[in-house]
């Protein structure tokens, strides 16, 4: 079946450096990509979204990629802070198939001070 | 406030009992989902709901049950047969669940089994 996998399960990165998460999807159907962020203990919050008609979409300090013809995604966090410690989840729908989203295992970012 | 209210935080739950967890939300949202999250995995859907009075089974849905009598609520019923219900459970909603839409989530209730 289809599936959202992320490329690596923890990531360590030095406080004000930048990070990168790397997503794989392999529904070359899906069409919208979300990805959140979760605190210990707490609910997924919304990060920033990106649908297939564009490569590049950017928040605050934030940043998506999307290689449609690879089906990688990457969410990029300039300046990483202490608070960005969490786990960060990518999630995929498309709107003609499995409409509802699919996420991914998640990546645990770590922020060394 | 608006947003998606989640209790109890905690839960409890003995051999052979049903357990009920609730949620509420205020965001006018006609989608309401619950999910399972299992610790080092992924979100699992149990079920969704686009509209009062109705709902749909998700990829795990056997041992649970829901109602949608209200748009506001959606409570999610942990039942005897789910022999392992220890876990995060979340609840969400969105604008109309036509699909690719983002979720809100609620802060989560975790329950294990005595």
């Amino acid at each position: 079946g289809e599936s959202v996998g992320l490329h690596l399960p923890t990531l360590s990165v030095q406080e004000g450096d930048n990070s990168i998460i790397n997503c794989a999807y392999s529904n070359s159907a899906s069409d919208y990509f979300i990805w959140y962020k979760q605190e210990s203990g707490k609910g997924p919050q919304f990060i920033i979204d990106i649908r297939s008609n564009m490569d590049k979409r950017q928040g605050q300090r934030v940043t998506v990629l999307l290689n449609k013809t690879v089906k990688h995604l990457s969410l990029q966090i300039a300046a990483t802070q202490p608070g960005d410690s969490a786990v960060y989840f990518c999630a995929e729908a498309d709107d003609f198939g499995n409409e509802k989203l699919t996420f991914g295992t998640g990546t645990r970012l770590t922020i060394i001070p | 406030d608006g947003g998606i209210t989640q209790s109890p935080k905690y839960l409890f739950r003995k051999e052979g009992q049903n357990v009920t967890l609730s949620c509420e939300q205020n965001l006018n949202h006609d989608a309401m989902y619950w999910y399972r999250q299992d610790p080092g995995q992924g979100l699992r859907l149990i079920y969704y709901s686009q509209i009062v009075n109705d709902f749909q089974k998700g990829d795990i849905a056997e041992g649970y049950s829901v109602s949608r009598e209200k748009k506001e609520s959606f409570p999610l019923t942990v039942t005897s047969a789910q022999k392992n219900p220890t876990a995060f459970y979340l609840c969400a909603s969105s604008i109309d669940g036509g699909g690719s839409e983002k979720l809100f989530f609620g802060s989560g209730t975790q329950l294990s089994v005595l």
